[in-house]
């Protein structure tokens, strides 16, 4: 059974740091893209950044470009979200999700950004 | 971008009716098209993906079509646990765009 379980979310000020991480198991982890979706409640779903397989190749979403660093360490099947000069737009429930054809979610971390 | 207009943003109906909810794509995402259903405080959950193929266990009258940028989801005899959000997401290309969303209630 595929397992996917975030962890890392909380409070943080207005430019400040969080880095979110994701624990996965119940399927080969190399063999897979993994990505990031965010959810500000009552919303919608915003796709935020993806990784392949290999980590040779990474995407963003414009509006955290330059600010998020997604990586993934396939020796501990997890996948993390280096998320800097944090605003208050990206408060929301975030989401890492197992991609092949389609997406597989955890249940979220909760990112607040206020001061 | 790919852009993706999903409509309606609601829609009411009853147990036992047949709805469609679409998504249209600013350009063509050839089938790389999945749909997904939402309830509230839960993660999302794969209906359709490559605009057509059912994902293994759900209902059979959840259905999907279309290609390039005009997709549909059906559901037919509409079911209590049926009430939910829907969303389209086009994995064709990145940036990766989901639907507005439609609430179904």
């Amino acid at each position: 059974e595929v397992q996917l379980l975030e962890s890392g979310g909380g409070l943080v000020q207005p430019g400040g740091s969080l880095r979110l991480s994701c624990g996965a198991s119940g399927f080969t982890f190399y063999s897979y893209m993994m990505s990031w979706v965010r959810q500000v409640p009552g919303k919608g779903l915003e796709w935020v950044a993806s990784i392949s397989g290999s980590a040779d190749l990474t995407y963003y979403a414009e509006s955290v470009k330059g600010r998020f660093t997604i990586s993934r360490d396939n020796s501990k099947n997890t996948v993390f979200l280096q998320m800097d000069s944090l605003r208050a737009e990206d408060t929301a429930l975030y989401y890492c999700a197992k991609v092949r054809r389609f997406f597989e979610w955890g249940q979220g971390t909760q990112v607040t950004v206020s001061s | 971008a790919i852009q993706m207009t999903q409509s309606p943003s609601s829609l009411s109906a009853s147990v036992g009716d047949t709805v469609s909810i679409t998504c249209r794509a600013s350009q063509t995402v050839r089938s790389d098209l999945g749909w997904y259903q939402q309830k509230p405080g839960k993660a999302p959950k794969v209906l359709i993906y490559a605009s057509s193929t059912l994902q293994g266990g759900v209902p059979s009258r959840f259905s999907g079509s279309g290609s390039a940028t005009d997709f549909t989801l059906t559901i037919s005899s509409l079911e209590p646990e049926d009430f939910a959000t829907y969303y389209c997401l086009q994995d064709h290309d990145f940036p990766y765009t989901f639907g507005q969303g439609t609430k179904l209630e």
